[in-house]
């Protein structure tokens, strides 16, 4: 099972770009690797996913480089409402998913 | 939308007492999870389940039994709930066994005195 490594806590003011970047040096040949977003008193929630290179969607994008050992998450242009904690994971590519979060990046995002 | 419903929000119990919480998805997922959240600790799993009558410990499993009779429905159980179990206990599901999706409930705050 790969494990990650995130920085406990970052701060941003509002309107900057904002990027996490995990590592996850032993990730395995089939892992993908996932990123959730959650607010105080919820459960986290699916921002993106990724295998290689980059992927974009409407609230994020995943940088990946060649050799996969680490990934970043980039928040385009932040506002107070992104404050959350952010986790990386990498799947264990056993067939059935044992899907372990770690303690994630604290994003204070400052006025 | 994939809904997973908590039973309860939040949860006072005695030490010693039987404790169940209740999860239920609606999207016919193959996968559910139970984990428990700590200040300082984040996320950590307790079991899972990916079929029907089947469980799988994840990396907490003491204290703790599982059931899952019905697909859409995951119970954790805490036989006798002791004060180190005082957490925010969160739900999830996801779609198939090789899908990393995860879609999580809301959670439930159980206090154990």
């Amino acid at each position: 099972l790969a494990k990650t490594t995130q920085p406990i806590s970052m701060d941003s003011y509002e309107g900057q770009e904002v990027n996490i970047t995990c590592s996850h040096n032993n990730i395995a040949t089939n892992d993908y690797i996932t990123w959730y977003q959650q607010f105080p008193s919820q459960g986290p929630r699916f921002i993106i996913q990724g295998y290689k290179t980059k992927v974009t969607n409407e609230v994020a994008s995943l940088f990946i480089p060649a050799d996969r050992k680490s990934s970043t998450l980039s928040l385009p242009r932040v506002s107070l409402s992104d404050t959350a904690v952010y986790y990386c994971l990498v799947g264990d590519s056993g067939g059935y998913q044992k899907v372990t979060f770690g303690t994630g990046t604290k994003l204070q995002v400052i006025p | 939308d994939v809904k997973v419903t908590q039973s309860s929000r939040y949860l006072v119990k005695r030490t010693g007492e039987k404790v169940f919480l209740e999860c239920v998805q609606d999207m016919d997922h193959e996968n559910m999870f139970w984990y428990r959240q700590d200040p300082g600790l984040g996320l950590r799993l307790i079991y899972f389940s990916y079929d029907v009558k089947m469980k799988e410990k994840g990396d907490i499993p003491e204290g703790y039994s599982v059931s899952r009779e019905k697909k859409e429905r995951f119970s954790l159980i805490l036989e006798s709930a002791s004060t180190n179990q005082t957490s925010m206990y969160l739900c999830a599901s996801s779609p198939t066994p090789e899908d990393e999706k995860l879609f999580f409930g809301s959670g439930t705050q159980l206090s154990v005195l």
